[in-house]
């Protein structure tokens, strides 16, 4: 079964850094691009960040550009996000997604893990 | 940053009706354009990719037009089970980019 299971997600303090991990099965992890995409409590899809199959690719929405840091670990079969001085306007649903192929459409996606970035 | 304007923001339907939302982008962005449903407490499902390709296992009662700026999905004959927020995503040029969403409510 092809599966993305996300981890890593909390509560944490305004300033400080959480690593969210990606966990892929079921199919050929190092053949896509993967991303990850938001939602805020009540609000709509964000994307945050994408990563080509052999990292030779990176790109970040302005919004976390310079703060979030997208890799993936292809033996491990795992994406990460590094997410850096965190804002309150991070909190979010923080969700896995694998493309379909390179600028193309996201076919899995994952349950979700939530941050929330809170004094 | 490419811009996707959806439209309506919210629509009430009746079973077995035909809906059409719209999305229009801020700039040509050739067929790279996608579909998804999400459903409350659910993550989203790919519905249409590029345009007009039903994803595999869709209903064929989902299908999907355009290119360039504006682009459209219908549902023909509406279910009860498609009630839903519908999003649409350009993969075009980077930042990837997602319409506001649009809610269908099953009266």
């Amino acid at each position: 079964e092809v599966q993305l299971v996300e981890s890593g997600g909390g509560l944490v303090q305004p300033g400080r850094s959480l690593r969210l991990s990606c966990a892929a099965s079921g199919f050929t992890f190092d053949d896509y691009a993967m991303h990850w995409v938001r939602q805020a409590p009540g609000k709509g899809l964000e994307w945050v960040s994408g990563i080509s199959w052999n990292s030779g690719s990176i790109g970040y929405a302005d919004s976390v550009k310079g703060r979030f840091t997208i890799s993936r670990d292809n033996a491990k079969n795992s994406l990460y996000l590094q997410m850096n001085s965190l804002r309150a306007e991070d909190t979010a649903l923080y969700y896995c997604a694998k493309e379909s192929g390179w600028n193309d459409a996201f076919d899995i996606w994952g349950q979700g893990t939530m941050v929330t970035v809170s004094s | 940053e490419i811009v996707l304007t959806q439209s309506p923001d919210f629509q009430s339907v009746t079973p077995k009706e035909k809906v059409t939302i719209t999305c229009r982008a801020s700039q040509s962005i050739g067929s790279s354009l996608h579909w998804y449903q999400q459903k409350p407490d659910q993550s989203p499902k790919l519905l249409i990719k590029y345009a007009s390709q039903s994803f595999s296992g869709v209903p064929s009662r989902f299908s999907g037009s355009g290119s360039g700026t504006d682009f459209t999905l219908t549902i023909n004959s509406l279910e009860a089970e498609d009630a839903a927020t519908y999003y649409c995503h350009q993969s075009s040029s980077l930042p990837h980019t997602f319409g506001q969403g649009t809610k269908l409510e099953i009266k």
